[in-house]
């Protein structure tokens, strides 16, 4: 079985710029969700799908915002980069809901570089 | 609110000592408790969870971790520590399966030779 998959691994944008980011889920999984990792605030939830819908939030302004497919798959977006929005971004997937949801599988990330 | 907090950012063993990484707990409701590992440049795997079945849960790589409700504590123990222990690892709590993992800031485990 496929695991998570990110793609780009690593990418380098200019301030101001926007970016996409995607992610496929394990096979199956209807859950995905997004996190910023950087060295000072450690892993922050950013937001959650369950088939097709945005189902958790977190504390992040307006220019992240995301989507998923009927396919599970789930791109995220940032709008007029900073400089500290320069990150890895982590995506999961799970099962689905409930206790099956428990189980997150995580992808290698992608390496947001802002310049 | 749930939080983590994991004591020590960094944590220093010799290869063959006993590893020992805390993590702390607070939560409104019996919660649901991960450990998950990060090398470098990778994504997260799941060491071991706890979903309210045994205390003691075994891990893969030959890690466990005591839920002990007492103490509101997770901790995380390998009897013997390997050089491919090296990485860094982070204790993470639901709530239940429809909320998200809050994560602690994260421990580094250094192996010596």
């Amino acid at each position: 079985k496929a695991g998570v998959t990110q793609t780009p691994r690593y990418l380098i944008k200019t301030r101001g710029q926007q970016v996409t980011l995607s992610c496929s889920p394990i096979s199956g999984h209807r859950s995905v969700s997004w996190y910023q990792q950087t060295p000072g605030q450690g892993l922050q939830f950013l937001f959650e799908y369950f088939s097709e819908t945005q189902r958790n939030k977190g504390n992040f302004p307006g220019r992240f915002s995301g989507r998923q497919f009927s396919n599970s798959r789930s791109e995220m977006n940032v709008s007029t980069l900073e400089l500290g929005d320069s990150a890895l971004y982590l995506c999961a997937s799970s099962p689905g809901g409930g206790l099956s949801n428990t189980e997150a599988f995580f992808g290698q990330g992608t390496r947001l570089t802002v310049v | 609110a749930q939080s983590v907090t994991q004591l020590g950012s960094h944590v220093s063993v010799s290869e063959g000592a006993l590893v020992l990484l805390r993590c702390n707990y607070s939560s409104s409701v019996p919660p649901y408790l991960f450990w998950y590992v990060q090398y470098p440049n990778q994504g997260l795997q799941l060491l071991l969870k706890y979903t309210s079945a045994a205390t003691l849960v075994k891990g893969i790589n030959g890690f466990e971790a005591e839920f002990k409700k007492s103490e509101t504590s997770f901790h995380l123990t390998k009897p013997s520590a390997h050089m491919s222990d090296a990485a860094e690892y982070f204790c993470a709590v639901s709530n239940s399966g429809n909320t998200p993992l809050v994560f602690g800031k994260g421990t580094r485990l250094s192996v010596i030779a």
